[in-house]
């Protein structure tokens, strides 16, 4: 089955202090892997897209990263607006064409203190 | 650009009770979706549908909630009767295709009690 496994669940930072979230993955066949941001009461808003090994993206302090098994969300000196729970998403087995299931992972909770 | 619409944004009910939620996805937007939210979870896929066709409702409770999109813009998510196990937030999102990013709306956030 098709699974996405994000660590930690909630991870406290003062502010400025760099961390890094991990999301593991074991979708087969690996087509696309999908950073989100959501703060309390709103729906996710999509950050970042990875499609192969190596490849990194950038936004402000967070930076992307994939590798064949995982992907990091570095934050970089954050600031407390950066506080949100932070999803990451796989594709489903039959994502691709018309399919757009995603796999969410149950999400970091980050709290940045100033 | 303007952003994907749900409606209403509480809604508290009785169990056994029917509850309807509205979409309005972003304009051009082929492919649309409902997902549920439990609290302390992340969002899992109830039904896509690509124009007014459903491409995937494998997770969809059928015996109780039921989707449709009739024009191939807005989308209605219906739940008769609802459970105590149905309280959570339902989202909707769209993209361009089945493929690519999708952008979701605010949610819709139901109590059965």
């Amino acid at each position: 089955e098709d699974q996405v496994t994000q660590s930690p669940e909630a991870l406290r930072l003062q502010e400025g202090e760099s961390s890094s979230l991990n999301c593991s993955y074991t979708v087969s066949g690996l087509r696309g892997l999908f950073w989100y941001r959501q703060d309390p009461g709103k729906g996710p808003e999509f950050l970042f897209t990875l499609y192969s090994a190596g490849e990194e993206k950038e936004k402000e302090r967070l930076k992307a990263t994939l590798t064949k098994k995982e992907s990091f969300l570095h934050i970089t000196a954050p600031k407390p607006e950066d506080s949100a729970t932070y999803l990451c998403a796989g594709p489903g087995m039959n994502y691709g064409g018309s399919q757009g299931n995603l796999i969410f992972g149950k999400g970091t909770k980050l709290s940045v203190k100033p | 650009e303007a952003g994907v619409a749900q409606s209403p944004r509480y809604k508290i009910i009785e169990k056994r009770q029917s509850v309807a939620f509205w979409c309005n996805p972003i304009s051009g937007h082929a492919t649309l979706y409902w997902y549920q939210q439990i609290l302390g979870q992340g969002p899992k896929l109830l039904i896509q549908f690509q124009n007014n066709g459903v491409v995937d409702d494998s997770q969809l409770p059928k015996d109780r909630f039921s989707a449709e999109r009739l024009k191939g813009v807005d989308s209605t998510l219906k739940i008769q009767p609802a459970k105590l196990e149905d309280s959570a937030v339902y989202l909707c999102a769209s993209s361009l295709s089945g493929a690519n990013e999708q952008f979701f709306g605010p949610g819709t956030r139901l109590t059965v009690l």
